[in-house]
């Protein structure tokens, strides 16, 4: 049955702070990642991406890191609005013949006005 | 446009009855998923069609059964599931398959069986 009592790690930061969620992916292999973004009853929405050729990916107030060594990815958000208080997912893509993503466990962000 | 739609937003049904959940997109894409994503927890894929073919079932029950009549729509079949089934599902398309591309996500139908 369900994991009663299951929790979200959770990040919490005041209005304005910059924010780092970080993911540990799994697979050496993998060679494409993405940072999604899920606000509550919506489906996940495309924040950025990355790379396997690259370490560091910049948008619109997110930067993307990426460490193959220690196989970790991090989410910088800087100037951190409450429009930005969701669950944020990593995802590895495997490549190969399939792109078929595996999803971290997610990093809830709660934005304190 | 970046745009996919489900339908329905909602839906409740019993564990008798025969329901289907519809994903549409219009970018062009050729490769569509349905994923189902409990509470507190990451999606989990259930089947990727590429090219309108059935290409991976991630060892999904036959109570759940996909269809892609033409390259923009995907349909999945419900009967005779159970509560644990509760959920929701969410579909998304990317690209053609093969290339290391984005996966779109729609807002996905929510599920509750009784």
């Amino acid at each position: 049955g369900e994991n009663v009592g299951l929790h979200l790690p959770t990040l919490s930061v005041q209005e304005g702070d910059n924010s780092i969620i970080n993911c540990a992916y799994s697979n050496s292999a993998s060679d494409y990642f993405i940072w999604y973004k899920q606000e509550s009853g919506k489906g996940p929405q495309f924040i950025i991406d990355i790379r396997s050729n690259m370490d560091k990916r910049q948008g619109q107030r997110v930067t993307v890191l990426l460490n193959k060594t220690v196989k970790h990815l991090s989410l910088q958000i800087a100037a951190t609005q409450p429009g930005d208080s969701a669950v944020y997912f990593c995802a590895e893509n495997y490549g190969g013949a399939t792109n078929k993503l595996i999803f971290g466990t997610g990093t809830l962000l709660a934005v304190q006005p | 446009d970046t745009e996919v739609t489900q339908t329905p937003k909602h839906l409740v049904m019993g564990m008798t009855n025969k329901k289907s959940l519809k994903c549409e997109q219009h970018m062009g894409h050729r490769a569509m998923y349905w994923y189902k994503q409990k509470a507190k927890k990451p999606p989990e894929l259930m089947f990727v069609y590429s090219y309108e073919k059935l290409s991976i079932n991630e060892s999904v029950p036959s109570r759940f059964s996909p269809e892609c009549p033409n390259s923009s729509l995907l349909n999945l079949h419900l009967h005779a599931l159970q509560p644990e089934d509760s959920a929701l599902y969410l579909c998304a398309s990317s690209p053609p398959w093969g290339t290391l591309e984005t996966q779109y996500f729609g807002p996905g139908t929510r599920l509750l069986v009784l």
